[in-house]
């Protein structure tokens, strides 16, 4: 069971937008930075969002990254059959557990 | 351009030790900018971050496997590696070694920012 809660499949059309939630607290999400990170099958993930909102060079302004109280959102507008992946979320928790963690992932199906 | 690459045995006994290494090339893990990191994703199931090191030789790792768990650095092979005791089938895996950024909270304390460069991951298996 992951620390942070993230839906377990979403979908959307080619040219879409689509939007994956991550739920957290406030000893993580809440008081603390998220990034996102995009992971085929048989590959290394790859850093998408950090800080909430920044962009790694080389990522285009088609993913973006939110947050708001204790979750935070992904959202990737004009959708490719490329995108389709498994997206996780990850941010740093300040309990008496402390340390990195992750959500259980969400798998993109562009349809 | 900076890259990572794992090292070491894809199979391992129950009960012995887990041993990986991770090079890092084109650039030094010298760098004060930078941790670096160690995460597994067990078979079909997702990302378990285990721990970090500085090329200092400060680390912190996941609680859940702190006591198992050794990770060290050797600048001089611009290396670190990681050690895992006492392994079970549960910690057959994917073992990625990435680096990452580091950021400081209100108290002063540093806390895992994001892993921007990861290596291709090394699969090993727990089994007799």
């Amino acid at each position: 069971q992951s620390v942070l809660t993230q839906p377990p499949s979403v979908s959307a059309a080619p040219g879409q937008k689509v939007t994956i939630s991550c739920s957290g607290s406030s000893s993580n999400i809440g008081n603390n930075y998220v990034s996102w990170y995009q992971q085929f099958p048989g590959t290394a993930p790859k850093l998408l969002i950090y800080e909430n909102n920044k962009r790694p060079s080389g990522i285009p302004d088609r993913f973006s990254g939110s947050k708001s109280g204790t979750s935070a959102t992904l959202g990737i507008t004009g959708l490719q059959p490329g995108d389709e992946a498994d997206y996780y979320c990850g941010t740093w928790d300040s309990s008496l557990s402390a340390g990195k963690v992750f959500g259980g992932g969400t798998k993109l199906t562009v349809l | 351009q900076l890259q990572l690459q794992e090292s070491g045995p894809g199979l391992v006994k129950p009960s012995e030790t887990l041993s990986l290494t991770c090079t890092v090339s084109g650039g030094s893990i010298s760098s004060s900018s930078y941790y670096w990191g160690w995460i597994r994703q067990p078979p079909g199931k997702g990302l378990e971050w285990i721990g970090s090191i500085y090329y200092s030789g400060t680390t912190y790792y996941n609680p859940s496997l702190k006591s198992r768990v050794t990770i060290s650095v050797d600048t001089s092979k611009n290396q670190f590696s990681l050690k895992l005791s006492s392994v079970t089938a549960a910690d057959t895996a994917v073992y990625y070694c990435p680096r990452h950024t580091y950021y400081y909270d209100s108290s002063g304390y540093s806390r895992i920012d994001a892993f921007d460069i990861w290596g291709q991951g090394t699969m090993v298996t727990v089994s007799s």
